[in-house]
């Protein structure tokens, strides 16, 4: 079985600049999670899709990120404009449903200049 | 306070030796107990999932969970060097629709030395 996969896995830009992640998760696997890993820290939730609708995304910044995952398959994450803060490994994960347990990918390590 | 506490360490030991790795959690309506491992430059990997108080043991890991004082343990018997990674603690609580929401420990890192 494939694993969820991310890309790309580093990216470097300058504060005030865009930048998009991509997440494909386990074939048939019905809910997708991003989250934000700080070094140091464990990681905290973004935002949860159950198919192609938004579940949770209390903590998710709307003034500067959004995300989406049309069709129910594949997402992307987006921040705009970076912020210096916003330095970290962004995690996708997938489950079969809500209430399985989740499988991560190697995420994509973002650098703010 | 945080919802889930752990002690960052670094934790060092000698191979073979027993570790003892702890969180603590605030929250009484957290339901589902899992332990993460992290291998560097790489993404959690699930150990342990564990639901009700007591013992759960796979292998050379055995999870521990007491609800009543809000503690869970993972032990690690024969510790080999491969085990050297970050071990996050998390719990599971309900978020609506059906679907469960993971809070993290900031993890702790061991280093098993050869």
């Amino acid at each position: 079985e494939a694993g969820v996969a991310q890309s790309p896995r580093y990216k470097i830009i300058e504060k005030r600049q865009s930048v998009a992640f991509w997440c494909n998760p386990i074939s048939g696997h019905a809910t997708l999670y991003w989250y934000q890993q700080i070094l140091g820290q464990g990681p905290k939730l973004l935002i949860q899709f159950q198919n192609n609708g938004v579940v949770d995304d209390s903590q998710l910044p709307k003034d500067r990120f959004s995300a989406e995952r049309l069709k129910g398959v594949d997402s992307t994450l987006k921040i705009q404009p970076a912020k210096l803060e916003d330095s970290a490994v962004y995690l996708c994960a997938s489950s079969f449903a809500g209430d399985q347990p989740q499988h991560f990918g190697d995420g994509t390590r973002l650098s703010i200049l | 306070q945080k919802e889930v506490e752990q002690d960052p360490g670094p934790l060092s030991v000698p191979e073979g030796a027993i570790v003892s790795l702890n969180c603590t959690y605030s929250n009484s309506a957290f339901q589902y107990f899992m332990w993460y491992r992290q291998y560097s430059r790489k993404g959690p990997e699930l150990l342990m999932y564990t639901y009700s108080s007591g013992n759960k043991e796979d292998g050379r890991f055995t999870a521990q969970v007491d609800k009543s004082s809000k503690y869970i343990s993972l032990f690690i018997r024969d510790s080999q060097p491969s085990d050297s990674a970050t071990y996050l603690c998390a719990t599971d609580s309900y978020s609506g629709a059906g679907s469960y929401q993971l809070t993290f420990g900031k993890g702790t890192k061991l280093s098993v030395i050869p």
